[in-house]
């Protein structure tokens, strides 16, 4: 069965502690994206990996960090400096990096609570 | 800079009735556009997508939508809502000097009343 997968789908965790989120895919795709979605908004990209061993700031990277060290696996770490972390995490991924008509493909999400 | 706006954050329909959300864009380029659905706590999922080929786009479950280039819309129809259609949709647009990167939306909450 072919997908992205996101664990755990529900996380908390105390103020001033770093936390990493897992996103592992299938799919053989080339390209991986974080993003954020808060309350009754969009999705804003937090980072993206267009290949191994590389990967870019997306609009909102502040107080995050990521590693792509396989094709499969693009994890998040939502360290002690970002304000405001409460939110639903998502994970995608897509066959290519270099076309604009290439769709995304979603993991199911992490829901992070931080108090 | 790409934009995307969709004008309703809300949609309230009854069941079997016609579906319309409402998406305009703004780029310099000749984009893509996709609408995808997200259901309550899930991962979004890949309704449609148009990539310059033909303007009306046929998806999944009934929907479709027409890319209006002078109009600089494309809006999401079906013609008879269920009741599983109650979800969160978002109109999303890619291309140009974004590449690959996608902008969305604001979102377009549909209620589906029996």
């Amino acid at each position: 069965d072919g997908g992205i997968t996101q664990s755990p789908k529900y996380l908390f965790r105390k103020e001033g502690q770093n936390v990493t989120l897992s996103c592992e895919q299938n799919l053989n795709h080339d390209a991986m994206y974080w993003y954020r979605q808060d309350p009754g908004q969009g999705l804003r990209l937090i980072y993206y990996s267009q290949i191994v061993n590389d990967f870019q700031k997306g609009d909102i990277a502040e107080g995050y960090s990521v590693s792509r060290e396989k094709k499969e696996s693009f994890p998040l770490t939502v360290t002690s400096a970002q304000k405001n972390p409460t939110a639903f995490y998502l994970c995608a991924s897509s066959t290519s990096s270099g076309g604009s008509s290439y769709e995304q493909y979603f993991g199911p999400g992490t829901r992070l609570t931080v108090t | 800079a790409q934009s995307v706006t969709q004008l309703d954050s809300h949609v309230s329909v009854s069941e079997g009735t016609p579906v319309l959300l409402r998406c305009n864009y703004s780029s310099s380029y000749s984009p893509s556009l996709f609408w995808y659905v997200q259901h309550p706590n899930k991962g979004l999922q890949l309704l449609l997508k148009y990539t310059s080929a033909a303007t009306l786009v046929k998806g999944i479950n009934g929907f479709e939508a027409e890319f209006k280039k002078s109009e600089t819309s494309f809006h999401l129809t079906k013609p008879s809502a269920h009741m599983s259609d109650a979800a969160e949709y978002f109109c999303v647009v890619s291309g140009g000097a974004a590449g690959n990167k996608l902008t969305f939306g604001g979102g377009t909450r549909v209620l589906v009343k029996p």
